[in-house]
């Protein structure tokens, strides 16, 4: 069975610092990755994906995620923090090869102070 | 304008009585898919489906139904709501591109209440 975890419920960054919001997965063979974001009051948006090759996935929002295979780690990362940020954050996994089920972690909620 | 639609937006039920989420895409997307969304829980999926008459188990498929007999429309059916069932309730669609890429987009949303 697959399986994210989101081991952070709330992370709190200060507006222009770094942010990372974590995640790690388990899943049988090679993964695709993703992250989602959930802005209150907007629905979800779809930010990233990682395939294969490059272990830096750039993504919308300038949002970025770094995959670390042999930590089984996809953290979202962004050099600096808005407070237009500030929102809901999800990880998932499905196997790859195709339309399969995917699997989501609980979310990260991302609070930037201005 | 690209999107997904979902009706209704918003429903009161009772135990018991049968009802159906629609959902339709405007983009030719193959794969369509249905999530729920429960504080603690995050985000799990209900069914999917990788195209016209071809549909698959999430992880929580346990009081629901789908059909896909339309590229377009892939609608979630609830034969006998639960208390249980009461969530928010996410329609999905996405686009393999080249390199393995995929653009989703999400509907607005559903909040569904079952007394």
């Amino acid at each position: 069975a697959q399986s994210v975890a989101q081991p952070e419920d709330q992370v709190n960054v200060a507006e222009g610092n770094p942010l990372t919001v974590k995640c790690t997965y388990s899943v049988s063979g090679n993964p695709y990755l993703f992250w989602y974001v959930q802005y209150p009051n907007r629905g979800l948006q779809f930010l990233l994906k990682y395939i294969t090759g490059d272990n830096l996935v750039k993504g919308s929002y300038g949002f970025e995620a770094e995959f670390n295979k042999s930590q089984t780690s996809f953290h979202l990362k962004k050099p600096s923090a808005l407070v237009s940020d500030s929102a809901l954050y999800f990880c998932a996994v499905r196997q790859s090869g195709g339309y399969q089920k995917v699997t989501f972690g609980t979310g990260t909620k991302l609070q930037v102070i201005p | 304008e690209a999107q997904v639609t979902q009706n209704p937006r918003y429903l009161i039920t009772v135990t018991g009585k049968k009802l159906t989420v629609t959902c339709s895409q405007n983009m030719n997307h193959e794969y369509m898919s249905w999530y729920r969304q429960d504080p603690g829980l995050g985000l799990r999926q209900i069914y999917y489906s990788m195209n016209v008459e071809v549909t698959d188990k999430g992880d929580v498929p346990e009081g629901y139904k789908v059909s896909r007999k339309e590229k377009r429309n892939f609608p979630l059916i609830l034969e006998s709501p639960s208390p249980n069932q009461t969530s928010l309730y996410f329609c999905a669609s996405s686009l393999y591109l080249a390199g393995g890429q995929e653009t989703q987009y999400f509907g607005p949303g559903t909040r569904l209440l079952v007394l």
